[in-house]
């Protein structure tokens, strides 16, 4: 079976200061793992994914997650929270549970940038 | 432009009415699939399909209805069986390298 945990459904930072979203995964198999951002009332557009390679992978808009499978984590990072990153971002892995591609989500974690 | 269309965006419902929310997707992905969105749970997957017709049942199934009959196509019916059906759904298809591209949603209010 495939879960992803995000830790803490509301984060709080200031403009310029460090983002950083928890995600903890469990998967069977070597995982596929994506962040996705979800603006009101939007569907979600992918910010980065982790496949195979490099563990540390780069994003949109400033973004990057780094994989660590000791951890069993994929947590996201900014340097520097602007404004236009208040949203909500969901951590999900991607497996064939039963032969079928089937992705799980997170239960998501609303970002506020306080200026 | 490629993409996934949902519609409408918002619609409302009577109680013990069926109704059936669009997703078109001109992508050309072979699998689609069909989310609940409610505040604070994330996304719950209702429905999926890998092929022309052929479904599956996702976590969340009981209520809800599909059918898969053209690879551009997955209608997702909420019926009168589904107790508590208010709720932002969201239609998604993906690629062999499953990254999933999302619709813009239809937001369903039961009155």
């Amino acid at each position: 079976a495939q879960s992803v945990t995000q830790l803490g459904s509301h984060v709080s930072v200031s403009e310029g200061a460090l983002v950083l979203l928890r995600c903890n995964y469990s998967s069977s198999v070597p995982p596929y793992l994506f962040w996705y951002v979800q603006y009101p009332n939007q569907g979600l557009q992918l910010l980065l994914k982790y496949t195979t390679g490099a563990t540390l992978v780069k994003g949109i808009n400033g973004f990057e997650a780094e994989f660590k499978k000791s951890e069993t984590s994929f947590h996201l990072t900014k340097p520097s929270a602007h404004m236009s990153d208040a949203a909500e971002y969901f951590c999900a892995v991607s497996g064939y549970p039963g032969g079928y591609q089937k992705v799980t989500f997170g239960t998501g974690t609303k970002l506020q940038v306080i200026p | 432009d490629g993409g996934i269309t949902q519609s409408p965006k918002y619609l409302f419902r009577k109680e013990g009415q069926n109704v059936t929310l669009s997703c078109e997707q001109n992508l050309n992905h072979d699998a689609m699939y069909w989310y609940r969105q409610d505040p604070g749970q994330g996304l719950r997957l209702i429905y999926y399909s890998q092929i022309v017709n052929d479904f599956q049942k996702g976590d969340i199934a009981e209520g809800y209805s599909v059918s898969r009959e053209k690879k551009e196509s997955f209608p997702l019916t909420v019926t009168s069986a589904q107790k508590n059906p208010t709720a932002f759904y969201l239609c998604a298809s993906s690629t062999d390298s499953r990254e999933s591209f999302f619709g813009p949603g239809t937001r369903l209010t039961v009155l």
